[in-house]
């Protein structure tokens, strides 16, 4: 069965520090791994997306994500937190469908 | 380039009334996706197209639920009738192909009182 989730409902950190927005996937086949961002009354943006090339994958905005195999996990970064990054990021999951977690919610306090 | 177009962006209606949603995916995108997302909870996929042809609509309740893709480029999805359930916002979102990721539009927000 194909099923994401992000371990994280909310996660709260200071303008400047570092953001790690966690997700572990499951699917029996190789999927493709994406992070969305949503603000406030918006459409999802692709932040990023893993497609079985490199492991680390660079997005908009100073994201990155690191796909890890052995631990089913595609865990978003970024070295330094901005008032604006604060939003819903979802990741996401697609073999034969695609699979959304329940997102988390990242709060940025000056 | 205009991005994934959806109309209305909101809506309010009363129970048991119809509704419906329209949809204008980017150009020369095959994929065309609606979601439904509920307060607080990730977007759900109701159906999916690949060009004309829906080849995932698992998740459509389709005793109540309808969409079409006319031509494989617009699309439209109907509610009738529409209960206090429905209330959430309706996503389209179109892609070159599943495993590209999807660009969305700003969504409908249905209100059904």
């Amino acid at each position: 069965a194909q099923s994401v989730t992000q371990l994280d409902s909310h996660v709260s950190v200071s303008e400047g520090t570092p953001v790690l927005l966690r997700c572990n996937y499951s699917s029996s086949y190789s999927p493709s791994l994406f992070w969305y961002v949503q603000h406030p009354n918006k459409g999802l943006q692709l932040l990023l997306k893993y497609t079985s090339a490199a492991t680390l994958v660079k997005g908009i905005n100073g994201f990155e994500a690191e796909f890890k195999k052995s631990e089913t996990s595609f865990h978003l970064t970024k070295p330094s937190a901005h008032m604006s990054d604060a939003a819903e990021y979802f990741c996401a999951s697609s073999s034969f469908k695609t699979i959304f977690g329940a997102g988390t919610r990242l709060f940025v306090k000056a | 380039e205009a991005g994934v177009v959806q109309s209305p962006r909101y809506k309010i209606i009363e129970k048991k009334q119809p509704v419906a949603f329209w949809c204008n995916p980017i150009s020369g995108h095959n994929t065309l996706y609606w979601y439904r997302q509920n307060l607080g909870q990730g977007p759900e996929l109701l159906i999916r197209y690949e060009n004309e042809e829906a080849v995932d609509d698992s998740q459509l309740p389709k005793d109540r639920f309808s969409a079409e893709r006319l031509k494989g480029v617009d699309s439209t999805l109907k509610i009738q009738p529409a209960e206090l359930g429905d209330s959430a916002v309706y996503l389209c979102a179109s892609s070159l192909e599943v495993r590209t990721g999807a660009f969305f539009g700003q969504g409908t927000r249905l209100t059904v009182v």
